[in-house]
């Protein structure tokens, strides 16, 4: 079995400010996903990865960056917190290897804007 | 683009009441589909999926079939259970490389 670890798990900031989320997977995944989750809204995609160093933009990408330069590794940056904003940030990741295809996913980080 | 609906946001039941969440997609092909449960403070997890027409998924009691005529993938459990208590999505596997997720239905079992 495996892990995926997530932090902070929660992380207050200011408006405008740059936050970043990190994950950590020790499942040997090659692809990595952050996804964001709103109340009402469900799990929206924000950025994957395909493997170390790739990057690729999901529809929520806007205001977001990511980094992956390791393969066990995967950051997201908020670029400018606005105020008010509250979601859980949620970060997964997929076993090719296997029939199911399913993702693995950490508790997440609840960000909190004040 | 490829989409998921969950039309119910919310659903309360009694122990051993029947269980039916819908969910719908609009997809070309044939797309995987999946189900997710997730309890509080925890990430969701895999259920189980299917991928082909009238294939049944299963795990835990909870049961879906993928139905391309009407394109649905229901969830049904026969008798829920207070412990089942969570909220479960639905998702579509998108061309393979990542999978869209509907907006949730919370269930809540009463004893």
């Amino acid at each position: 079995g495996g892990i995926i670890t997530q932090t902070p798990k929660f992380l207050i900031g200011q408006e405008g400010q740059k936050l970043t989320l990190k994950c950590q997977q020790n499942f040997n995944h090659d692809t990595m996903y952050w996804y964001r989750q709103d109340s009402g809204k469900g799990l929206r995609l924000i950025y994957y990865s395909i493997t170390e160093n790739d990057l690729q933009k999901g529809d929520l990408s806007e205001g977001y960056d990511a980094s992956r330069e390791k393969k066990s590794s995967f950051s997201l940056t908020v670029t400018s917190a606005q105020k008010n904003e509250m979601a859980v940030f949620l970060c997964a990741s997929r076993d090719w290897g296997t029939d199911t295809g399913q993702l693995y996913f950490g508790e997440g980080s609840k960000l909190t804007v004040l | 683009g490829d989409s998921v609906t969950q039309t119910e946001g919310q659903v309360a039941l009694s122990e051993e009441d029947f269980l039916t969440i819908h969910c719908n997609y609009s997809a070309s092909g044939y797309p995987a589909l999946f189900w997710y449960v997730q309890y509080p403070g925890e990430g969701p997890q895999f259920l189980f999926r299917a991928s082909r027409d009238k294939e049944k998924g299963s795990s835990r009691g909870f049961e879906a079939t993928y139905d391309k005529g009407t394109t649905s993938f229901h969830l049904r459990k026969a008798s829920v259970q207070e412990s089942d208590s969570a909220v479960y999505y639905c998702a579509l596997g998108d061309s393979g490389t990542y999978q869209r997720f509907g907006t949730g239905t919370k269930l809540q079992v009463v004893p």
